[in-house]
């Protein structure tokens, strides 16, 4: 039962154009969101993130969208930029019932020149 | 370093020897985390510590899978008897407090390779 889903596996955009990447979740108990940003052989590192009671967050050049109707998530990246070719994991969390998060399976995106 | 450190960064194994695998997060993080990536998949919960104790162990796969973590710092996650399928990358994550932030400090991984 994946509970945090992109259905997206890969992604590619010129640069200087809009990324957008999306998420869909199915648990209503879910209240903060996060995307995590990962290198090949590294270890995933945090982006940015959202609580439920925000439908929008924005840090410099990412912004991300919340429509809790639809339990659907977004990650806007303008402009798009070469080193922002990487795997984004969506993930999601329900901080009254426990402590950990759950991720999707994540969106390789590919800026290209 | 300052950093979450994993060991051994790679690992390959013949099928049902036993492994570990470790992890050493950053100083003063009470919270820490196991989560695996297997080919095409996402990161999959495996078990989370709050200091020394495990108050959710739910995503641990089999009776095979085992972690313990002392002092409050390093964990050990244990493999026995390993299958092919355990062949993933493990990954160790520590964190602050807990989820209010929730932002998680991920180490670079283990890669395990059961053949």
């Amino acid at each position: 039962d994946q509970q945090v889903k992109q259905n997206s596996p890969s992604l590619s955009v010129q640069e200087g154009r809009i990324s957008i990447l999306n998420c869909d979740y199915t648990n209503s108990m879910f209240d903060y969101f996060l995307w995590y940003k990962k290198y090949p052989a590294e270890g995933p590192t945090f982006l940015i993130s959202i609580s439920s009671i925000k439908d929008k967050n924005e840090d410099g050049r990412f912004t991300v969208f919340l429509n809790k109707s639809a339990k659907h998530l977004s990650l806007h990246i303008v402009p798009s930029q070469p080193g922002d070719s990487a795997v984004y994991f969506c993930a999601a969390s329900d901080t009254g019932g426990g402590n950990k998060l759950t991720f999707g399976t994540g969106t390789q995106l590919k800026v290209e020149l | 370093g300052a950093g979450v450190s994993q060991s051994p960064s790679n690992k390959v194994t013949e099928k049902g020897k036993d492994v570990e695998l470790r992890c050493d997060p950053i100083s003063g993080h009470t919270a820490l985390y196991w989560y695996r990536q297997s080919l095409g998949q996402g990161l999959e919960f495996l078990i989370y510590f709050q200091g020394n104790s495990a108050p959710d162990k739910s995503g641990l796969p089999s009776d095979r899978f085992s972690a313990e973590r002392t002092g409050g710092s390093v964990s050990t996650l244990t493999i026995q008897r390993t299958q092919q399928e355990d062949s993933a990358v493990y990954l160790c994550a520590s964190s602050l407090i807990g989820l209010n932030t929730g932002e998680l400090f991920f180490g670079e991984g283990s890669r395990l390779t059961v053949l």
